[in-house]
């Protein structure tokens, strides 16, 4: 358990439809971030939140992309008008401080695939 | 500019060996912090181990320790006695934190890592 579920877990769709993500901490966490992998990459930066403010974005976040954190609890991305270059993983993850090393480490949740035909 | 590079895009070690997967760094920062991932082919990114720039002593989680070698920029990943669920895709990642409380990770191109029975 990562402590951060992630809904759908795949997400199939036409060229031009609109998705949207959902990212549930569960627990509360004031750090949370969105990324996306493409195949054969690692993860990329997309955005960032603390607490509801959204603080940094990526420049691979065009205006079809949206993310919000209404409360500072879950979060959602939503694509508009998808793309076939937008099928990739979309990955939330959350700042946890380990227990042995005592760091702040990226925890990601299971992510969503997304796939674009 | 971070950068991280994995040169090994595959892997193979034979059960029970151990196996070291390279990994070299680029920053201009003094503080930051290195990290190992794990990806097995079910998606989730599973977090293994940290190094931070200035602990003096190699980082050790388990059957997982952390090659750090400052002057040269490298965090080399050994897995001592590998077992058939090692098998999977591999990431070193790099973190500076910055203002806001946001910490900026960037990943690597991953290594592939296949144990044979």
């Amino acid at each position: 358990d990562t402590g951060v579920s992630q809904n759908p877990r795949h997400k199939i769709t036409k060229r031009g439809q609109n998705v949207t993500f959902r990212c549930d901490p569960i627990s509360e966490h004031n750090r949370l971030y969105w990324y996306r992998q493409t195949l054969g990459q690692g993860p990329e930066f997309l955005t960032y939140f603390q607490n509801e403010a959204q603080l940094e974005k990526s420049r691979l976040l065009s205006d079809r992309f949206s993310a919000e954190r209404p409360k500072g609890s879950f979060s959602t991305l939503e694509i508009q008008r998808t793309e076939q270059g937008d099928s990739a993983m979309y990955l939330c993850a959350l700042h946890v401080r380990t227990v042995t090393s005592g760091a702040n480490v990226l925890t990601f949740g299971a992510g969503s695939r997304l796939t674009v035909l | 500019a971070q950068k991280i590079t994995q040169t090994q895009p595959g892997m193979f070690v034979q059960e029970k060996e151990a196996v070291t997967l390279d990994c070299t760094y680029d920053t201009s920062d003094q503080s930051y912090g290195l990290f190992w991932y794990k990806q097995p082919s079910s998606g989730e990114m599973i977090f293994l181990i940290y190094q931070g720039s200035y602990d003096e002593q190699n980082a050790t989680e388990g059957r997982y320790s952390l090659n750090f070698q400052k002057a040269r920029k490298s965090a080399n990943l050994v897995i001592s006695a590998s077992q058939l669920g090692d098998s999977a895709m591999y990431f070193c990642a790099m973190s500076h934190r910055l203002s806001g409380g946001y910490q900026k990770v960037t990943f690597g191109t991953g290594t592939k890592l296949q144990v044979i029975p």
